[in-house]
């Protein structure tokens, strides 16, 4: 049982590449989001979906892309990355609002 | 944005020592509460979903409490290890599904 699975682990981008961050999910889980984690600020809504098709903006989505093409896959794309951006992102899925949230093990990106 | 506040930001204890913090959120249009533990350099981990008001839910030393009225939940560990040391993080989900994490209280226990 794979859960929620985050790739890549680690990445080094240079600013004003682009990328993506990709995440599944093998429990046919609606409900999908993408966090970042940076010292001091806890974990932070960037983007997230009720369904596929549908997606809405968390609380600091601007530099980010998503799409929820399939119920399985939520990627997250950095269209120009900024040093700002260098942070660990969770991915995380529910299966509805009120249940419990499994988190992948995260992505640790940095910007230089 | 819902506005979700924990208390104290950060807590240094004794092995063996109690202690409790704090979780307040708007009371208003309440679905349920979600606890996780965050170790650094980890995933952060379910401990309880909570939903009516008066809830009282417990995992071994750690247990929980909702008021959904007055918008407050409380998180208790008894006799604190140095294996409880983490960051707790609240979050109260919104119909839409939306879920915003407090900035969490973390705890560090000595031996």
């Amino acid at each position: 049982n794979a859960g929620v699975t985050q790739t890549p682990k680690f990445q080094v981008l240079k600013t004003g590449q682009s990328m993506t961050l990709q995440c599944a999910q093998d429990m046919n889980h609606e409900y999908m989001s993408w966090y970042r984690q940076d010292p001091g600020m806890g974990l932070r809504l960037i983007h997230y979906s009720v369904g596929a098709g549908i997606t809405d903006q968390g609380e600091v989505p601007n530099g980010y892309n998503v799409s929820r093409s399939t119920t399985e896959d939520f990627p997250l794309r950095l269209l120009s990355a900024a040093p700002s951006q260098t942070s660990v992102y969770f991915c995380a899925s529910s299966y509805s609002f009120g249940d419990t949230i499994y988190f992948g093990e995260g992505s640790w990106l940095t910007v230089v | 944005i819902l506005n979700v506040e924990q208390s104290p930001q950060s807590l240094h204890v004794q092995e063996g020592d109690s202690t409790n913090f704090t979780c307040s959120f708007p009371s208003s249009n309440f679905y349920a509460l979600h606890w996780y533990r965050w170790e650094t350099a980890k995933s952060p981990e379910a401990l309880f979903v909570m939903t009516l008001n008066g809830d009282e839910k417990k995992k071994g030393r750690i247990s929980a409490t909702l008021n959904t009225k007055e918008g407050y939940s409380y998180l208790y560990i008894k006799g604190s290890q140095p294996e409880d040391s983490a960051t707790y993080l609240c979050a109260p989900p919104s119909n839409t599904g939306k879920l915003i994490f407090g900035q969490g209280t973390t705890l560090q226990v000595k031996p």
